[in-house]
């Protein structure tokens, strides 16, 4: 069965670079969660889209933006990158905004 | 508000004993709970889930978790460790549609497997 798809699945950017993180989720899911996990932390939810309008929002900072497209993949655009931004980015995704959510592989993002 | 608390940040238990993670959490309604193994360097993989159906669930790789709503746990075990067992193990609790289903995760569990 088709899984989420996250790409790239490494990126290496120097601060202040931007950075953007491509999420395209399991045909037909129109729910796309974005997470952030530092290094030995637990995932932290970030910014949510349901029907290409965002529906939640976490813990994401101003420096980043996120959309959702008409083909329900997102994209999560990170600017100003600074050393804290380092971690792995998972995307999930639902059919639904109850639904169960499947997490991709992730993004590993170094910030040097 | 949700929240999620994972006992023990590191566990270590020999091979072939019991495997016991704990989970409390706390939801305002009734939640979906889930727990989630990550080996390293990879992403996040289901074990099991609780959404409202029976309190005993079995997941992969022979693991099971109870739902007790009086203790709000959500403890997982396996009668018997592998040494392929060791990994870190994150709880999550979702509230569904009702607040946006984003999950809350614990801060995880590292499990180590003594041959």
């Amino acid at each position: 069965a088709a899984g989420v798809i996250q790409s790239p699945r490494h990126l290496i950017k120097e601060k202040r670079e931007t950075a953007t993180l491509k999420c395209y989720p399991i045909p037909r899911h129109d729910t796309v969660y974005w997470y952030q996990q530092g290094p030995g932390q637990d995932p932290q939810f970030l910014i949510s889209f349901y029907e290409k309008m965002q529906s939640d929002k976490g813990s994401i900072p101003d420096r980043f933006s996120a959309q959702q497209f008409s083909d329900y993949h997102s994209e999560l655009n990170m600017s100003s990158l600074e050393l804290g931004d380092s971690a792995l980015y998972f995307c999930a995704s639902s059919w639904g905004q109850g639904g169960e959510q499947y997490f991709g592989p992730g993004t590993r993002l170094t910030v040097t | 508000a949700q929240s999620v608390t994972q006992l023990g940040s590191h566990v270590s238990v020999s091979e072939g004993a019991l495997v016991l993670l704990r989970c409390n959490y706390s939801s305002s309604v009734p939640p979906y709970l889930f727990w989630y193994v990550q080996y390293p360097n990879q992403g996040l993989q289901l074990l099991l889930k609780y959404t409202s159906a029976a309190t005993l669930v079995k997941g992969i790789n022979g693991f099971e978790a109870e739902f007790k709503k009086s203790e709000t746990s959500f403890h997982l075990t396996k009668p018997s460790a592998h040494m392929s067992d060791a990994a870190e193990y994150f709880c999550a609790v979702s509230e569904g549609a009702v607040t946006g289903n984003q999950f809350y995760f614990g801060t995880g569990t590292s499990l180590t497997v003594i041959p």
